[in-house]
């Protein structure tokens, strides 16, 4: 099955710098990428995806890119805020039928003001 | 346009009673999906349903546990006899297509069993 991982599991940034948040996957055949942000308490919150066909998708500060040969994706988030502090997830979903996602442990991004 | 709707939003429970954890998805998704999660860990998949049907429960343990998706109704997410190790947080998530893009989770069901 999909293995999907997350590195590194903590990251502290400076407010104003740029995070940069580094997945890999296992199953070539995986082929949506999202990202979600949780916070203490709360569920998961869907920031951006990515889908196979595509290489990048930005949404304002926040932008995904997407390395299908090496079978890797990454979150940037520049200029970085105290509320951009949570817990990021990547997950991916494999093709077909199969509509699970499988998740990566999370990162803790900590943005010191 | 209410998101997904899980409840209760802490349940406690001593060990050997039932826990059901309720799932409403959102207004015109008929897909639903729920997940687990360990303190400091992603979620794990747990099982798919579509309405009246389970289409993967892969992730489910064999034992214990079960999930139904009623034609009328919310999603249920049912443990018998818990143990201490089923304490977590259970998120349930629900999408619009088949393909499961844009999944919504809602704010989880935190179960503790002393």
């Amino acid at each position: 099955g999909e293995n999907v991982e997350q590195h590194p599991s903590t990251l502290s940034v400076q407010e104003g710098d740029s995070a940069v948040i580094k997945c890999t996957y296992s199953d070539s055949a995986s082929n949506y990428f999202p990202w979600y942000k949780q916070e203490l308490g709360k569920g998961p919150q869907l920031i951006i995806d990515i889908r196979s066909n595509v290489g990048e998708k930005k949404d304002q500060r926040i932008a995904v890119t997407l390395n299908k040969t090496a079978k890797h994706f990454s979150l940037h988030i520049t200029e970085t805020q105290p509320e951009d502090s949570a817990v990021y997830f990547c997950a991916a979903m494999g093709g077909g039928a199969n509509s699970k996602l499988t998740f990566g442990k999370g990162i803790t991004l900590s943005v010191r003001p | 346009n209410a998101g997904v709707m899980q409840n209760p939003r802490h349940l406690v429970r001593r060990r050997g009673q039932e826990a059901r954890l309720r799932c409403s998805p959102m207004k015109g998704h008929s897909h639903v999906y729920w997940y687990r999660q360990l303190p400091e860990e992603g979620l794990k998949f747990m099982v798919y349903l579509q309405k009246e049907n389970i289409i993967d429960e892969s992730g489910m343990p064999k034992e214990r546990f079960s999930a139904e998706f009623p034609k009328e109704g919310p999603s249920i997410l049912r443990i018998q006899q818990v143990v201490r190790g089923d304490s977590a947080a259970y998120f349930c998530a629900s999408s619009p297509t088949t393909q499961g893009y844009g999944y919504t989770f809602g704010s989880g069901t935190r179960l503790t069993v002393v």
